[in-house]
């Protein structure tokens, strides 16, 4: 079965500043996905990031960013000029590209607070 | 942009009744999905559905949840006779192709908030 790990329950930066959230995940497969998703104290859960595993490339979304390591297991977004808004839950998650399975597996979470 | 819909936002029940969460995916969708958040834990995954049926459920998903797409724009998960461990957000989510590729990335709802007393 795959999990995913987050080890940071919680992170703090200042604004502007940046920070890079860890994820490691255990997996069998050789083709998957892999996301980010941020939840702010509303509770909606909301698409930061997706990778797709056979793409080498790292991928950006504005100040966000991704460092995969396939070799590693390891999924860590980065945040550059943090803000304000950006105070929240972030959740990793892993979904399968093959083998009937739908689901995404989340790791429990970092909570990022971004202070003035 | 258009969203996935959940109400009620936050129900009250009491242990044994039996609820119904509401929500409507988004119009173009065809796969759904429940997930759930007790508090201070992960999201985990209930169920999927696909073409009036369920494509894939958790061990979560025991007899007391059944999930329904009523009439076409609605979908909805029943909890019968709850329990207190029932309690947790739940979060319903859409997508309009399955594995999520290309640019159909899983939509969630705001989700509601169950609490069992």
């Amino acid at each position: 079965a795959q999990t995913v790990t987050q080890s940071q329950p919680e992170m703090s930066v200042q604004e502007a500043e940046t920070v890079t959230l860890s994820c490691t995940y255990d997996t069998s497969e050789s083709n998957y996905y892999l996301f980010w998703y941020k939840q702010p104290p509303s509770r909606q859960m909301i698409l930061v990031i997706r990778q797709e595993a056979y793409k080498q490339q790292n991928a950006t979304e504005n100040r966000f960013s991704v460092n995969f390591q396939k070799a590693a297991k390891s999924f860590s977004l980065k945040i550059s000029d943090s803000q304000l808004g950006d105070t929240a839950m972030y959740f990793c998650a892993f979904m399968r590209t093959q083998g009937g399975s739908e689901k995404l597996v989340f790791g429990k979470g970092t909570k990022l607070t971004v202070n003035p | 942009e258009p969203e996935v819909t959940q109400t009620p936002s936050h129900q009250v029940t009491q242990m044994g009744q039996e609820v119904i969460l509401r929500c409507v995916p988004i119009s173009n969708h065809l796969y759904f999905y429940w997930y759930r958040q007790i508090l201070g834990q992960k999201v985990e995954f209930l169920v999927s559905f696909y073409n009036n049926e369920i494509s894939e459920k958790s061990e979560i998903f025991d007899d007391q949840f059944s999930v329904e797409r009523p009439d076409g724009s609605n979908f909805t998960l029943k909890i019968r006779s709850t329990k207190l461990e029932d309690s947790a957000m739940y979060f319903c989510a859409s997508s309009e192709q399955i594995r999520l590729v290309g640019n159909s990335p899983l939509h969630f709802g705001n989700g509601t908030r169950l609490t069992v007393t």
